[in-house]
């Protein structure tokens, strides 16, 4: 697709259940990040894909945060037993990553709003 | 650690006016690159301009300037001619390849909110 493609752009779901959102980068695209937005914490980093290489997952919060990439492409962040406090807005982005930092601006989905009742 | 700071919660600009949205920033990598972007009310984050650490030249793109004082750690966006479709909120950015990361691994400030006015 022409960008950054994420879904559900909505999703409301009950403390305790399991979500997955689902990202599909530019194509082309090697880096692929996930981001929190939340009111409280401003924007947050969570992990990060590059190729082949193992994903950096400094920046996920708890082990109920977990993140896959199948193939090189599509990637989806798993939300085990959510909770109120994992209600955000979760972006997800993709760059060529080439060595120079010019290469690696993002290009951001519109996010999904998730909603923990 | 890197750390950015926007303190400006809301800005005002009348339109086709000059407005400057301030940032500034901390970090002990030598080599690390200064991104904004700006979030309209659809939500989608959407890359404003790029300033190196080490480039000599203050970043231009358009309408969009990029005033990057080294020393002073601030790395100012500047925007021209104000249009009614510059409203939105604005989030200064910086990466790094420390320890063999990614300079798209950001660390954001706050953001400023900019309302152009006709």
């Amino acid at each position: 697709g022409a960008g950054v493609s994420q879904s559900p752009s909505n999703k409301v779901t009950e403390k305790g259940k399991d979500v997955e959102l689902r990202c599909d980068p530019i194509s082309g695209h090697t880096a692929l990040y996930w981001y929190r937005q939340s009111l409280g914490q401003g924007l947050e980093f969570l992990i990060y894909f590059q190729g082949n290489s193992a994903p950096d997952k400094s920046g996920l919060p708890s082990d109920r945060f977990s993140a896959e990439r199948t193939g090189g492409s599509v990637s989806t962040l798993t939300i085990q037993r959510t909770q109120q406090e994992d209600s955000a807005v979760y972006l997800c982005a993709s760059s060529l990553h080439s060595t120079g930092p010019a290469n690696e601006k993002l290009f951001f989905g519109s996010g999904t709003q998730l909603s923990v009742l | 650690a890197q750390k950015i700071t926007q303190t400006q919660p809301g800005m005002f600009v009348q339109e086709k006016e000059a407005v400057t949205l301030d940032c500034t920033y901390d970090t002990s990598d030598p080599s690390y690159g200064l991104f904004w972007y700006k979030q309209p009310s659809s939500g989608e984050m959407i890359f404003l301009i790029y300033q190196g650490s080490y480039d000599q030249q203050n970043a231009t793109e358009g309408r969009y300037s990029l005033n990057f004082q080294k020393a002073r750690k601030s790395a100012n966006l500047v925007i021209s001619a104000s249009q009614l479709g510059d409203s939105a909120m604005y989030f200064c950015a910086m990466g790094s390849n420390a320890g063999g990361t990614s300079y798209g691994k950001l660390t954001f400030g706050q953001g400023t909110i900019l309302t152009v006015h006709p």
